[in-house]
């Protein structure tokens, strides 16, 4: 079973444009981290979210980590080529019997031409 | 500087070898992880550690398993390999000190199984 279901799975756009790649569930997770996957290597984090409503901005990402904490998104602004990656949300539920084991959204494949 | 380096970087073996996939971590953290990534299903919870001596089975843990005897390795083992565990393996750590986390993860490993 999937908790984490990101949309849209694959998104193709030009430079410049701005863009926005959602993370949802029907659970209510602790924390929730974006990544970027690049070919060839692994996820690399890019932010954690942990507090219903938190906003954060790392130079043109931008992170929203819902009221509820069910759920996040991710907006990137005037998205250049070296955004193009796979972007992965994964959450991590609170009284977990994994603990600190992550649960991973399938990701959204972003290519940006010039 | 820190880093975690997974070996070997590609492998190709046969139907019921033994294959054993090598994760270091000099981060010095406590939390270790494996998981596979397959297209159309993300990243899966393969085996966990958070010490030595100590593991447990993730999501698709069947045809696995590991061994914790120092903190730095955490060495991954198909005890009869099969064509469906073709896969790309990611190895991960983490110290969880803020109670987030937040996982580095190693560069890969592509494992074709003929």
């Amino acid at each position: 079973t999937q908790l984490l279901e990101q949309s849209p799975q694959f998104l193709s756009i030009q430079e410049g444009e701005n863009l926005t790649v959602y993370c949802n569930s029907s659970s209510v997770f602790s924390s929730l981290q974006w990544y970027r996957q690049e070919p060839g290597e692994g996820p690399v984090l890019l932010v954690t979210v942990v507090t219903g409503g938190e906003v954060k901005k790392l130079k043109r990402l931008t992170f929203q980590f819902g009221d509820a904490r069910k759920d996040s998104s991710l907006h990137i602004t005037a998205a250049q080529p070296g955004d193009t990656g796979l972007y992965l949300c994964a959450g991590q539920l609170p009284n977990s019997n994994s603990g600190y084991a992550l649960n991973f959204g399938k990701g959204t494949s972003l290519l940006v031409t010039p | 500087d820190a880093e975690i380096t997974q070996s070997p970087r590609h492998k190709i073996t046969e139907t019921g070898r033994q294959v054993t996939l090598a994760c270091h971590q000099t981060w010095n953290h406590n939390n270790m992880f494996w998981y596979r990534q397959d297209l159309g299903h993300g990243l899966r919870l393969i085996h966990y550690s958070y010490g030595v001596q100590d593991t447990n089975k993730g999501e698709v843990s069947d045809g696995y398993s590991v061994s914790r005897s120092n903190t730095e390795d955490l060495p991954l083992t198909l005890e009869s390999a099969a064509s469906s565990q073709t896969s790309v393996y990611f190895c991960a750590s983490s110290d969880a000190s803020g109670g987030y986390n937040e996982q580095f993860f190693g560069p890969g490993t592509r494992l074709t199984v003929l």
